[in-house]
């Protein structure tokens, strides 16, 4: 099946800087790659997802890139506030076959004041 | 207003015993999982249903059973627990099964088993 690595597992960045969480897979099949938020005590939220027919898509100050050619995407949050502050997971599937969706390790990501 | 009612929230279980896990969606929705969230595995897929008919099972474990008595209904028993077995269960639904397709999560069952 699909794998997913997320990397950095933990990361602090300064209120108004930008953060940076990066994702590969294996299959070159995948074709779907959603974000999911997840603060404490709470159930993981989707933030922004992209399609293999994409190469940047944009919400607000979430940009999510994906370069289908290494087999990797990314999460950018730009101008990052306190209410950043939580678990991101990446995740990867494929249309044919009705795969299930891969999540990644997740990503701690902490916005110092 | 939640969509995904899952009960109980916390759970608290002694070693051997069997508990069931309750989810239901009001989503409308056909398609509906079990995800397992630990510190050792973050959000590792268990079970996927499609029309209350189980498409796949990630779980080596035949301890764990899901169980479908209406379409927006997936409940998760679980015999003989093990202290291992503690995690926070996460049901979710989505429109279709399959990729592509946006999963909304419940707010989870914490388990935990002494």
């Amino acid at each position: 099946g699909e794998q997913v690595e997320q990397l950095p597992s933990i990361l602090r960045v300064q209120e108004g800087s930008s953060a940076s969480i990066n994702c590969s897979y294996e299959d070159s099949a995948s074709n779907y790659f959603p974000w999911y938020k997840q603060e404490p005590g709470e159930n993981p939220k989707l933030i922004i997802d992209i399609r293999s027919n994409m190469e940047r898509k944009q919400i607000q100050e979430l940009i999510v890139l994906l370069d289908k050619k290494a087999k990797r995407f990314s999460l950018h949050i730009t101008d990052t506030q306190p209410g950043d502050s939580a678990m991101y997971f990446c995740a990867a599937s494929k249309h044919y076959g009705n795969e299930k969706i891969t999540f990644g390790a997740g990503t701690k990501l902490t916005i110092k004041p | 207003d939640p969509k995904i009612i899952q009960k109980p929230k916390y759970l608290v279980a002694v070693t051997g015993s069997e508990k069931i896990l309750i989810c239901e969606q009001y989503l409308g929705h056909n398609a509906m999982y079990w995800y397992r969230q630990s510190a050792k595995k973050p959000l590792e897929f268990m079970f996927s249903y499609s029309y209350q008919k189980l498409m796949d099972n990630q779980t080596a474990s035949s301890r764990f059973q899901p169980q479908s008595s209406k379409k927006n209904h997936l409940d998760l028993q679980i015999t003989a627990l093990k202290p291992d077995d503690s995690a926070t269960y996460f049901c979710a639904s989505s429109q279709y099964r399959g990729s592509n397709e946006r999963l909304f999560f419940g707010h989870g069952t914490k388990l935990s088993v002494l």
